[in-house]
């Protein structure tokens, strides 16, 4: 069964620090690859998503994330943090099968704590 | 685009009652997913709808728990006789296939409905 790895459960940084955290999957065929980002209080957003072409896709607010097909990996990236970018953020896998499903399969998520 | 809405937001209820959630996709999105988030976790999929049909059931979808989408709009998720280890966050979320067979679609989510079972 595919899978979806967040390695960092919980992450500190401080205002202005850089950003990565890790996403790994499990599935040798073709993906769909999203990050969506829970703010306190708010529901899941899309943060970004990549279907195929530029590996290195850039997404709102600055973030941007690199898929390494070699690695299975689907890391989210941002070189300057804010306290604003406080929120938990879950990598998401579609992993496209003959079958046609659809579904996303979800990392167990990373809460982020920008500290001021 | 009013976004994905789910209803209620909350539901305290006791073990063995029944409990019946609400869902209304972004206008004119065809596919319609249920989700269910356990505290420390991601989304876990349960279902999804392509217009009225159900395409996919996850094994996680007991016998106790059934979703329909009547019109290919709205969709409820209701669970017979709740049990404690249903207590979680339902999610809803909706998106758009311009093609019968498109794989590019992106997910939107609702809000969610928070399940307590007592």
């Amino acid at each position: 069964a595919q899978s979806v790895s967040q390695h960092n459960h919980h992450v500190i940084l401080s205002e202005a620090a850089s950003l990565e955290l890790g996403c790994n999957y499990s599935y040798g065929g073709t993906v769909n690859l999203f990050w969506y980002v829970q703010y306190p209080g708010q529901h899941l957003q899309l943060l970004l998503k990549y279907f195929s072409g530029d590996p290195l896709v850039k997404g709102i607010k600055g973030f941007e994330a690199e898929f390494i097909k070699s690695k299975f990996s689907f890391n989210l990236r941002k070189p300057s943090v804010q306290w604003s970018d406080t929120a938990e953020y879950f990598c998401a896998v579609n992993a496209l099968r003959m079958d046609s499903s659809y579904k996303l399969i979800f990392g167990s998520g990373t809460r982020l704590l920008v500290r001021p | 685009d009013t976004g994905v809405s789910q209803d209620p937001r909350h539901k305290i209820t006791k073990r063995g009652q029944n409990v019946t959630f609400r869902c209304d996709p972004i206008s004119e999105h065809n596919r319609l997913y249920w989700y269910r988030q356990t505290l420390g976790q991601g989304p876990e999929f349960l279902t999804y709808f392509q217009n009225e049909a159900q395409l996919e059931k996850s094994r996680l979808l007991s016998d106790r728990f059934s979703a329909e989408r009547p019109k290919g709009s709205f969709s409820t998720l209701e669970i017979q006789r709740t049990e404690q280890g249903d207590s979680a966050m339902y999610l809803c979320a909706s998106s758009l296939a311009r093609l019968a067979g498109a794989s590019t679609d992106t997910q939107y989510f609702g809000p969610g409905t928070r399940l307590t079972v007592l």
